[in-house]
């Protein structure tokens, strides 16, 4: 089975801009999580998605907001893009239907904000 | 809230030497466990995983045991290679919302084993 994949892989903006990224989960899967990694905060969750609801989300600000389509692809959205939202953006699927399921992560976005 | 503590970094080992690297958890109920590793410029891949109390995960010669009385799920190996050298991440899987898919990691510790 191919793994999970994100796009773009790389991200340049600049302050106030908004930006997607686009994650494709494993076949089959239909829950999709996403976090954000920083040098100082470490490893954040984000926000979940199963089957096209958000079933739970973290502390961040509604500038941070996603969505999943019916084939469980997800994309996430910032807007008025801070230096602070400079990141590892890393989305991970699973099965999403018991908290032993086991996550898969793609390789991230690195997103960097100017 | 729930919250995992690893052992501070960096550490660095000789090859061939003993590994462990401590992780304790504070959490509401049992969850799962999980050790995920990050190499450089790549995203976490699961390396072991223990969904109740004594269980042991294990893969590649890591092994952690679920210890409930203790609430610990160290990291440990017999001898390490320098491909070991990575960032490894204690994490527990967040119970408030059945089924819900939250993972809550601890800070990360980064292991560099010299040849």
């Amino acid at each position: 089975k191919a793994g999970v994949t994100q796009t773009p892989r790389y991200l340049i903006k600049t302050r106030g801009q908004q930006v997607t990224l686009s994650c494709s989960p494993i076949s089959g899967h239909r829950s999709v999580s996403w976090y954000q990694q920083t040098p100082g905060q470490g490893l954040q969750f984000l926000f979940e998605y199963f089957s096209e609801t958000q079933r739970n989300k973290g502390n961040f600000p509604g500038r941070f907001s996603g969505r999943q389509f019916s084939n469980s692809r997800s994309e996430m959205n910032v807007s008025t893009l801070e230096l602070g939202d400079s990141a590892l953006y890393l989305c991970a699927s699973s099965m999403g239907l018991a908290n032993t399921d086991t996550q898969y992560f793609g390789p991230g976005t690195r997103l960097t904000v100017l | 809230g729930d919250s995992v503590t690893q052992m501070e970094g960096p550490v660095t080992l000789s090859e061939e030497a003993c590994l462990t690297i401590n992780c304790t958890y504070t959490a509401t109920g049992y969850p799962s466990l999980f050790w995920y590793v990050q190499y450089p410029g790549e995203g976490l891949q699961l390396l072991l995983k223990a969904t109740k109390a004594d269980d042991k995960g294990s893969n590649k010669g890591f092994e952690a045991t679920y210890r409930k009385e203790t609430t610990s799920f160290h990291l440990e190996k017999g001898s390490v290679q320098v491909s070991d050298s990575a960032v490894y991440f204690c994490a527990l899987s967040d119970l408030r919302i059945q089924g819900a898919q939250k993972l809550v990691f601890g800070q990360g510790t980064r292991l560099t084993i010299n040849p």
